[in-house]
């Protein structure tokens, strides 16, 4: 199993830029999710969902999309790119209510 | 509103000098907590899930223990190998949404 994968790893972009961040998992599991990380802040959620179709909003949700249509994908639009959308995002996976959740290894975004 | 704080921020260690971490959290109805493992340029990684005050984990020189307003995370014996930094996290709904604290940074120098 490859488990959570995470493209690109790296990303530089222009203010108003538009991109997706893909997020992809082998393990079949039902709840995925996208978190930022900031210095000094620790992971904040951005957005989840508990099955393919079902999207919700987490803790810092404005200036990014979601959407499940498979059970495998979930990317992460960022519409039009701000600076303070720099940091590390990192997309997890979790099999069952209160199990771990599996992350990917990040992509690591500096808008300019 | 919910709250979880990690103390101290940083932890320098010489190698074999023990020592704990806390995770202190005020939430309405904890379902679990988590500790994690991140070390520089990597996702975290799952070490522990505590569930209930009393509870204790161990795997290899970490032990993980939980009472109803903290968590500590003891590390005995510690190697350069465990340097990284320590995240705790609480789900307090039934869908897996997590709440981090900041982590505390570990040094094991030899």
């Amino acid at each position: 199993n490859a488990g959570v994968t995470q493209t690109p790893k790296f990303q530089v972009l222009k203010t108003g830029q538009s991109m997706t961040l893909q997020c992809a998992q082998d393990m079949n599991h039902e709840y995925m999710s996208w978190y930022r990380q900031d210095p000094g802040m620790g992971l904040r959620l951005i957005h989840y969902s508990v099955g393919a179709g079902i999207t919700d909003q987490g803790e810092v949700p404005n200036g990014y999309n979601v959407s499940r249509s498979t059970t495998e994908d979930f990317p992460l639009r960022l519409l039009s790119a701000a600076p303070s959308q720099t940091s590390v995002y990192f997309c997890a996976s979790q099999q069952g209510s209160y199990n771990e959740q599996f992350f990917g290894p990040g992509t690591r975004l500096t808008v300019l | 509103e919910d709250q979880v704080t990690q103390s101290p921020e940083a932890l320098r260690l010489q190698e074999g000098e023990s020592s704990s971490l806390n995770c202190s959290y005020t939430v309405s109805g904890l379902r679990g907590l988590f500790w994690y493992r991140q070390d520089p340029g990597k996702g975290p990684e799952f070490l522990f899930t505590l569930y209930s005050a009393g509870e204790e984990k161990e795997k290899e020189r970490l032990k993980a223990t939980l009472t109803k307003k903290e968590s500590f995370l003891h590390i005995t014996a510690p190697k350069p190998e465990d340097s990284a930094t320590y995240l705790c996290a609480v789900q307090t709904d039934s869908w897996g949404k997590l709440q981090f604290g900041a982590g505390t940074q570990v040094v094991v120098t030899p």
